[in-house]
């Protein structure tokens, strides 16, 4: 069975500082990648996501995110974070050829960003 | 009203109580979905919806019901519940169950209390 694996639960940044999310999953065959974010009070919103072509994905608020196939792995990135961007951030997978109704769910990285 | 919307926000119940959670997207999609969230857990998938038909029912308890009366709306109907189904209840909408013609869009959840 499919998994995803986010390494930290939590991560502190101070504010500008660059920060990296880290996402593994576990398969033997093609998949689609997503990350989502999730502010608090509110429900998920997708940041960026792979589905085929360029490794490198750019997504919204200067997010992006590299897929990595030898490493399974699918880090997020961003080069200068902002006190806004403390919320957590969710890896998800699926299977190529599966459907929305398919997604994994990581457990979620709590990102928080200080002054 | 814009996106996803979910009524109550919060909802407190004992187990003997029956109550209602309520979904309605505004984006004109054709495919809805229940989530559950638990602290410390990835998000779990309850129930999809394409064209208010069910197409995927993850080994939920017989205690959630769920309804989609129409493409727009969504309920989960909630009968004697356990403490251990505290958690927040996430709805989502999306094109249809495509991940080539857009991702998920979520509601703010509503954050169930069994006592």
């Amino acid at each position: 069975a499919q998994s995803v694996t986010q390494l930290d639960s939590q991560v502190p940044v101070f504010e500008e500082a660059p920060v990296e999310l880290r996402c593994n999953y576990s398969s033997s065959v093609s998949v689609y990648l997503f990350w989502y974010v999730q502010y608090p009070n509110q429900g998920l919103q997708l940041l960026l996501k792979y589905l085929s072509g360029s490794t490198l994905v750019k997504g919204i608020n200067g997010f992006e995110a590299e897929f990595n196939k030898s490493q399974t792995s699918f880090h997020l990135r961003k080069p200068s974070v902002h006190i806004s961007d403390t919320a957590e951030y969710f890896c998800a997978v699926t299977y190529y050829g599966g459907s929305q109704g398919n997604l994994i769910f990581g457990k979620g990285t709590k990102l928080s960003v200080k002054p | 009203e814009t996106g996803v919307t979910q009524t109550p926000r919060h909802l407190v119940m004992g187990m003997t109580n029956k109550k209602s959670l309520k979904c309605e997207q505004h984006l004109g999609h054709n495919a809805m979905y229940w989530y559950k969230q638990s602290a410390k857990k990835p998000l779990e998938l309850m129930f999809v919806y394409s064209l208010e038909e069910r197409v995927e029912n993850n080994s939920v308890p017989s205690r959630f019901s769920p309804e989609c009366p129409n493409s727009s709306h969504l309920f989960l109907h909630l009968h004697t519940l356990q403490p251990e189904d505290s958690a927040l209840y996430l709805c989502a909408s999306s094109q249809d169950l495509s991940l080539a013609s857009g991702s998920q869009f979520f509601g703010p959840g509503t954050r169930l209390t069994v006592l």
